[in-house]
């Protein structure tokens, strides 16, 4: 199957500073990729999707100043979480759209923010 | 409509089957998918079944579709340990334009020995 990767795996930061994690398709080209964010216990929430050359759609609720999208590359995708603070702490999952027959979507491992 | 909701737990002891159910509300899902996420990793993903199938069976796998009550199933025959994990079902349709996904709340299998 296709492969998603993120970095970092995980990050613990200041509050008030910028974390940017990457996401990249390894052995194939995304178009579009969409950023999630999932609290413990909790299911996934979408927050974005990001399309390569274009603005990212966010979803309603999500501030597009605070989290920056990027896809300048059909196999990047960057979110930046600018001045991160504590609740800002989250477990947030990057996935590829494919299209193989019909559409569906691969995830990345996942990247464990920590804001103190 | 965007609740997709699933039981939270089950248990099952190791070799039997695990049955987990999911249920949606939006009529128009184009297809629907099972998910299974690790502890501390993403999501990997485990079978799918278009909107129009009843049934998909996919070795150990079998996901039924009861489109009429906007039911779906997962079944995973003689379960193993490492199936312990979060299994979500998620749904895709189509809202202006594009496709989105909707994920269920999971449901954590803990499998014993």
């Amino acid at each position: 199957g296709a492969v998603v990767s993120q970095h970092p795996s995980w990050v613990i930061c200041k509050s008030g500073t910028s974390v940017k994690i990457e996401c990249r398709s390894l052995d194939f080209q995304a178009t579009t990729m969409f950023w999630y964010r999932q609290f413990p216990k909790q299911s996934l929430m979408l927050m974005a999707t990001s399309n390569e050359g274009s603005k990212a759609t966010y979803e309603q609720g999500v501030e597009k100043d605070k989290f920056l999208i990027n896809h300048a590359s059909l196999t990047l995708s960057t979110l930046t979480v600018t001045s991160a603070h504590p609740e800002d702490s989250s477990f947030y999952i990057c996935s590829a759209r494919v299209i193989a027959g019909h559409e569906t979507q691969y995830f990345g491992p996942g990247t464990r923010l920590l804001v103190l | 409509g965007e609740d997709v909701e699933q039981s939270l737990f089950l248990s099952v002891r190791e070799g039997d089957s695990s049955v987990i159910n999911c249920t949606y509300t939006d009529s128009s899902s184009t297809y629907l998918y099972w998910y299974k996420q690790e502890p501390g990793a993403g999501l990997q993903l485990l079978t799918y079944i278009f909107s129009n199938m009843d049934m998909k069976q996919d070795q150990r796998l079998t996901v039924l579709l009861n489109k009429k009550d906007k039911h779906l199933s997962l079944r995973i025959a003689d379960t193993q340990t490492g199936d312990s994990a979060i299994y979500f079902c998620a749904e895709k349709w189509r809202v202006s334009g594009t496709y989105k996904y909707i994920f269920g709340t999971g449901t954590r299998l803990k499998v014993l020995a």
